[in-house]
């Protein structure tokens, strides 16, 4: 059974501050991972999707990692921002509709 | 808008009444899902729909039916629910193609209250 872990809990950094968030899975057998942040109360929104076969992806100040080998997935945030604050999640797919397992997430706080 | 919607974004219902949530997706995927968001637990999947048929049901209790109509709308009902039903209830859609699911879309979810 594939579980999803991300340390730390939850992180509070100074403004403009680069930042490392973490992700490991326990079954390197994936297709594809997912991050995603949540404002309090809101849904999910997608961040980066990085397929099995890719090291990275890239959008904006946002640069996520895969190494399928070491169970590992990290999301950089150069320059932090206040509105950067949210919890962001990753979440694994093991394949087809029902194998997507998320995370508890790390919850961001960004201070001027 | 994200591409899929959700309404109403709040509800407040009593354990006798009767509700239904609702979402709709605009991005032409082919399975759509429940998933509920309690306070510091994990989220959780309830349903999964493909091509209108449900492929997935983790053991959700009876009082939460869902159906979907077509490929683009999934509806929640909701009767005599409990207070501990109270959570953010989400609904995603994604595209999957065999084995592969690209990434999921959510909607911004419906806070539900029990009293």
């Amino acid at each position: 059974k594939q579980e999803v872990t991300q340390i730390p809990a939850a992180l509070s950094v100074p403004e403009g501050e680069n930042l490392v968030l973490n992700c490991s899975f326990t079954d390197s057998a994936i297709y594809n991972l997912q991050w995603f942040r949540q404002d309090p109360g809101k849904g999910l929104t997608s961040l980066l999707l990085i397929q099995s076969s890719q090291r990275e992806q890239t959008s904006g100040r946002l640069n996520a990692s895969l190494d399928k080998s070491s169970g590992r997935s990290t999301l950089y945030i150069a320059a932090s921002q206040p509105g950067d604050s949210a919890t962001y999640l990753c979440a694994v797919s093991s394949g087809g509709y029902q194998k997507v397992t998320f995370g508890t997430g790390t919850k961001l706080q960004v201070i001027p | 808008e994200t591409g899929v919607t959700q309404t109403p974004r709040h509800l407040v219902m009593g354990m006798t009444n009767k509700k239904s949530l609702k979402c709709e997706q605009h991005l032409g995927h082919n399975a759509m899902y429940w998933y509920k968001q309690s306070a510091k637990k994990p989220l959780e999947l309830m349903f999964v729909y493909s091509l209108e048929e449900r492929v997935e049901n983790n053991s959700v209790p009876s009082r939460f039916s869902p159906e979907c109509p077509n490929s683009s709308h999934l509806f929640l009902h909701l009767h005599t629910l409990q207070p501990e039903d109270s959570a953010l209830y989400l609904c995603a859609s994604s595209q999957v193609t065999g084995t592969n699911n690209y990434g999921y879309t959510f909607g911004s979810g419906t806070r539900l209250t029990v009293v």
